[in-house]
């Protein structure tokens, strides 16, 4: 696509549920990244994709988080038996990869609030 | 690992002045890039402007330039004739270039005062 698509925009969920949520990159990219944001703090990241490889999900919480990119397109991060400490914006990226300035180009994310 | 710092949770300006934000971050590489992110309210992050390590003259984009110390490891952000539109949360960002991890401040929200 022209941009970078996250779904849902909001969710709120109740504590204990599963969540997952949605990233489309932009088609050409190559790198996927995902970014959790807490209210009032910068993005911090919880993993990246080149295509469908997973190099990196140094950032991610726990284990109750899990990301995926099957075919190196569209990404999901799912989130299992939620907790109120999970409430944040999720932020998704995409760069071009190998010619790529360093600049990540992102959605505009999916607030996710547990009750 | 890299951090980077913002020292000023909030700025404000007149319309038509000057702000500077600050940034200033930690890391043993030399080779890296640095970037100053816009995020508009309820609105994705926009690239404002990015500095490359190896180049010592400081980025320009329209009003938008910075003051890049390498040595002193600190990379402001100017903006030079504030618009009401330029009002949002401005992080700043740095990479190394081998790796594929943006390390964000915690952002500096500017208010513009009409």
């Amino acid at each position: 696509g022209a941009g970078v698509s996250q779904s849902p925009r909001y969710k709120v969920t109740k504590r204990g549920q599963d969540v997952t949520l949605r990233c489309d990159p932009i088609s050409s990219h190559a790198t996927l990244y995902w970014y959790q944001q807490a209210l009032g703090q910068g993005p911090e990241f919880l993993t990246y994709f080149n295509y469908e490889a997973q190099p990196d999900k140094s950032g991610l919480p726990s284990d109750r988080f899990s990301a995926e990119r099957p075919e190196g397109s569209i990404s999901t991060l799912t989130i299992q038996r939620t907790e109120q400490r999970d409430s944040a914006m999720y932020r998704c990226a995409s760069s071009p990869g190998q010619s790529n300035t360093g600049e990540l180009f992102f959605g505009e994310g999916s607030r996710l609030t547990v009750l | 690992a890299q951090t980077v710092t913002q020292s000023q949770p909030e700025m404000s300006v007149q319309e038509a002045e000057t702000v500077t934000l600050s940034c200033t971050y930690d890391t043993s590489e030399s080779d890296y890039y640095l970037f100053w992110y816009k995020q508009p309210p309820s609105r994705q992050m926009i690239l404002v402007i990015r500095q490359e390590a190896y180049k010592q003259q400081n980025a320009t984009e329209n009003r938008f330039s910075v003051n890049f110390q390498k040595a002193a490891k600190s990379f402001s952000l100017k903006i030079s004739d504030s618009q009401l539109g330029d009002a949002a949360m401005y992080f700043c960002a740095y990479r190394s270039r081998g790796a594929q991890k943006l390390v964000f401040g915690q952002g500096t929200r500017l208010t513009i005062n009409p």
